[in-house]
């Protein structure tokens, strides 16, 4: 079976400190990396997808891959309180286009 | 902007009514959408893949009959939640995704809160 594992926290970070998300894949063959945002009674928001070993970086954030391990990490630089919330890891199924294997999520607190 | 549109944001009905909620492709096609639904502090659930121009795909579990899923065009799935109870009320979200230069990506919906009362 298909798994996505994450850590569910909370993960308690100062703020303007560097926030460090984790997560690992089980499906060697998978391609498209994700990370969303999920704030209370909202819909995931896509913050990051990744598909080439390496790092990137988009304002803030920075999304690592590394195939050979099975590793996606997320980093958040310069955190703001306003990105307390929950991030989502998700891969893309490899048997199904465009359905995503989810991560359980882990909750983020920025403290002021 | 919003890539994937979803309404109504919020609805409320009647035990026992119909209601239907669309979920909307902007500028781009999706010949694959999917429904998930959430309670309050619980997971993303997966309830069914709307295929365009075909049956939709259900996930174990989940009521085809009750949940009506209708991919009618390239741009626009619906799901309607017939004769509905209370304990449909619940966050239901849509998704699609397209190719890009890598790999695909994928987008949610803003979603639909739906109340049975």
């Amino acid at each position: 079976q298909k798994e996505v594992e994450q850590n569910s926290g909370p993960l308690s970070v100062p703020e303007g400190a560097i926030a460090s998300l984790n997560c690992t894949y089980s499906d060697r063959v998978s391609q498209s990396f994700f990370w969303y945002r999920q704030y209370s009674g909202k819909s995931p928001e896509l913050i990051m997808s990744i598909y080439s070993n390496g790092d990137k970086e988009d304002g803030r954030f920075t999304a690592q891959l590394n195939k050979a391990s099975q590793y996606v990490s997320l980093l958040i630089r310069d955190s703001q309180p306003s990105d307390s919330a929950t991030y989502l890891c998700a891969v893309e199924n490899m048997d199904s286009n465009y359905q995503l294997i989810w991560g359980a999520g882990t909750k983020l607190i920025i403290k002021p | 902007g919003a890539v994937v549109s979803q309404h109504p944001s919020w609805v409320i009905c009647k035990s026992g009514t119909s209601v239907k909620i669309e979920c909307r492709s902007l500028d781009f096609q999706a010949t694959t959408m999917f429904w998930y639904r959430q309670f309050p502090k619980q997971s993303l659930m997966l309830m069914a893949t709307s295929n365009e121009g075909s049956k939709a795909t259900y996930e174990q579990g989940v009521e085809k009959d009750k949940f009506l899923i209708n991919h009618a065009s390239l741009t626009l799935s619906t799901l309607t939640v017939t004769s509905a109870h209370p304990e449909d009320s619940s966050f239901y979200i849509c998704s699609a995704g397209f190719r890009v230069f890598g790999g695909n990506t994928i987008y949610f919906g803003e979603g639909s809160w739906l109340t049975v009362v």
